[in-house]
């Protein structure tokens, strides 16, 4: 199976700030890799889809990027309503896997 | 808008059968693929398995000895059975919808189970 490393486990930033978030694949999953939201209580919530498109509906402050093994979200201006978890998932392979996930607070 | 509506029994005991239905509302139910995945308390997202149109199932092979996904398109639902449960499979579960056969862009709102 895929493996999918996010760092760092978990962060903190003033409001404002640019957020980055990495992922990185065990194996070339070419643009094959999705961005998700999560916050407490509810399902997950579809940000960036195919490494880099953004979802319909989603901010624009929210960016993927990356291609092959090496995948990176980024938060342009950190907002309060952007505390949440956050996880990358590959779908060029079965099975389909997540990352371990991001946690992302306000300082 | 498509929904998914999921529901199932929230409390098991260990050795009986884990039995979860989602169903597609407000569209057509013509996804590329319905998934069905888990999260178990404090931990990451596992998928379990998905079904097309066709009834075509891939599952994960951690699961795949006790995992039965099914579709019944003149419902618009797909369920999950999941035998033998212990309490290593109590976490909260979700079906979700790949409409462009991708990522999960659509999900449930989540069943809690809880094997006790």
């Amino acid at each position: 199976a895929i493996q999918l490393t996010q760092s760092p486990l978990s962060l903190s930033a003033s409001l404002g700030d640019r957020v980055t978030i990495t992922c990185r694949a065990s194996q070339d999953i070419r643009g094959g890799l999705g961005w998700y939201q999560q916050k407490p209580g509810k399902a997950p919530k579809l940000l960036i889809y195919d490494a880099s498109s953004l979802q319909s509906g989603v901010s624009s402050r929210f960016r993927g990027s990356g291609f092959g093994t090496d995948f990176t979200l980024t938060i342009s201006s950190l907002q309060p309503e952007d505390v949440a978890s956050y996880y990358c998932q590959q779908f060029t392979d079965y099975p389909l896997t997540f990352g371990g996930g991001t946690n992302v607070e306000i300082k | 808008q498509v929904q998914l509506q999921q529901w199932g029994a929230g409390l098991l005991k260990p050795s009986e059968t884990l039995s979860l239905t989602c169903a597609v509302y407000g569209g057509s139910f013509s996804g590329y693929y319905w998934s069905w995945i888990r999260q178990s308390p404090g931990k990451g997202l596992e998928w379990i398995g998905n079904i097309d149109h066709g009834g075509s199932t891939n599952y994960n092979p951690s699961l795949e000895s006790r995992v039965t996904i099914s579709v019944d398109t003149s419902k618009n639902q797909f369920s999950l059975k999941l035998n033998a449960v212990t309490a290593a499979d109590t976490a909260v579960y979700y079906c979700a919808d790949q409409t462009r056969g991708d990522a999960f862009d659509i999900w449930g709102q989540g069943t809690r189970v809880t094997v006790s």
